[in-house]
């Protein structure tokens, strides 16, 4: 079973409106870390925002918010007033804190359109 | 403070040779770990490095190997070349391998196999 399901392979946006990334993910774990990432076409990945299993707040960075909801198992990445420079591939990640699954597990990742 | 660099950017390399690629973490940060990203596969970890050790190792053939100085740079070796070694070859640095500790990615080397 895939451990992260990112189902928008790609999204538009008009410039200044907000726009939801859905992340799924699936895990047995009760201590676990959730990350998004951005990657230009540069192909650098950028750390955007965290949430700890056991946070009780959703995460929130600058533009960028987690809504969490732990039940149903989601973790989407909501950016507000979006920009042009926003338009990139977004990825959705687990680390997982169970023995040798510490690594950071990938979505298939979102590529965000941002329109003028 | 620089940011992780990965060298060389470019590589193009036949089938059936051998390749190295260099990590420089951010300075301070003792843990390093690669990740391959193909469009077909995705971002797949291959190893994490800490404190000259491996720490953590992905589902790859032993054809991938890597390993970490004293410094905490470190390097990936990929002998044997297939055609599928094509990819971006992603290093990224954390301060230490604790469970959350944010990891900061270089820009990565893209490998082309031919």
């Amino acid at each position: 079973a895939q451990k992260i399901t990112q189902t928008q392979p790609g999204m538009f946006v008009q410039e200044k409106e907000a726009v939801t990334l859905d992340c799924t993910y699936d895990t047995s774990d009760q201590s676990y870390g959730l990350f998004w990432y951005k990657q230009p076409s540069s192909g650098e990945m950028i750390f955007l925002i965290y949430q700890g299993s056991y946070d009780e707040q959703n995460a929130t960075e600058g533009r960028y918010s987690l809504n969490f909801q732990k039940a149903r198992k989601s973790a989407n990445l909501v950016i507000s007033a979006s920009q042009l420079g926003d338009s990139a591939m977004y990825f959705c990640a687990m680390r997982e804190d169970s023995g040798s699954a510490r690594q950071l597990t990938f979505g298939s990742g979102t590529q965000l359109t941002v329109l003028p | 403070k620089a940011g992780v660099t990965q060298t060389p950017r470019y590589l193009i390399k036949t089938r059936g040779q051998q390749v190295t690629l260099s990590c420089s973490p951010i300075s301070g940060h003792r843990s390093v770990s690669w990740y391959q990203q193909t469009p077909g596969q995705g971002l797949q970890f291959l190893f994490e490095y800490f404190s000259e050790t491996q720490r953590n190792k992905g589902n790859f053939p032993g054809r991938f190997s890597g390993r970490q100085f004293s410094n905490s740079r470190s390097e990936m070796n990929v002998s044997t070349l297939e055609l599928g070694d094509s990819a971006l070859y992603l290093c990224a640095s954390s301060l230490d391998i604790g469970f959350f500790n944010e990891q900061f990615f270089g820009p990565g080397t893209r490998l082309t196999v031919l």
